[in-house]
């Protein structure tokens, strides 16, 4: 069965400095990735997807994301954080020809200090 | 562009009560989800529609029923609400089960 770690509930950060939200999962053969944000009351909106082919996938607002098979890991970076950024944000990792049964971690709280 | 609505955004039920919750896209995607969302959880996929007519059990669907009434509806019912359902509801559709699901802004339900 396929299962996402967010290791970190809570992360703070200063308006500018960079970002870095960590996500490992648990898959069996090559998965899709996505990271979701959520920003408070509303739904939750796509930041990026990887699929297949180059490892690194740029998504909205400035995010990226770089896929390491070798480590499990689908980590979320941003270079400048900006305080409208503060939002929780949802790593999930979806089954190769069957996104159907996506399955998401538990979510890290961006807060961010100006 | 409405993308995927859900209605009521908030109701209060008490137990043992019955509810359903609506989801309507008008993005013309096949496939259509229900997940719950509480503290510390994470999203939990209650059920699935791969397509118009076919509904599937998710991670936890015991308490709920659904029914896709068309391929822009998808609709979520609780025969007899538990304290245990309180919780935020969230539908999402996709093109199909190889793209990425579209989410509504959620029905927050609480049952007393």
């Amino acid at each position: 069965a396929q299962s996402v770690t967010q290791p970190d509930i809570h992360i703070t950060v200063s308006e500018g400095a960079s970002l870095e939200l960590r996500c490992n999962y648990s898959y069996g053969a090559t998965p899709y990735l996505f990271w979701y944000v959520q920003s408070p009351g509303q739904g939750l909106q796509l930041l990026l997807k990887y699929f297949s082919g180059d490892t690194l996938v740029q998504g909205i607002k400035g995010f990226e994301a770089e896929f390491k098979r070798s480590q499990s890991s689908f980590n979320l970076r941003k270079p400048s954080v900006h305080w409208s950024d503060a939002a929780e944000y949802f790593c999930a990792v979806g089954a190769q020809g069957s996104n159907y049964k996506l399955t998401f971690g538990k979510g890290t709280l961006l807060t961010v200090n100006p | 562009n409405a993308g995927v609505t859900q209605t009521p955004k908030f109701q209060v039920l008490k137990t043992g009560q019955s509810m359903t919750l609506q989801c309507a896209q008008d993005m013309n995607h096949n496939s259509m989800y229900w997940y719950r969302q509480d503290p510390g959880m994470g999203l939990r996929l209650i059920y699935y529609s791969a397509s118009e007519g076919t509904t599937d059990k998710g991670e936890v669907p015991n308490g709920y029923n659904v029914s896709r009434l068309n391929k822009r509806e998808f609709s979520l019912r609780l025969e007899s609400a538990a304290p245990s359902q309180t919780s935020v509801y969230f539908c999402a559709s996709s093109v199909d089960g190889d793209q990425p699901q579209h989410f509504g802004d959620g029905t927050r339900l609480s049952i007393l």
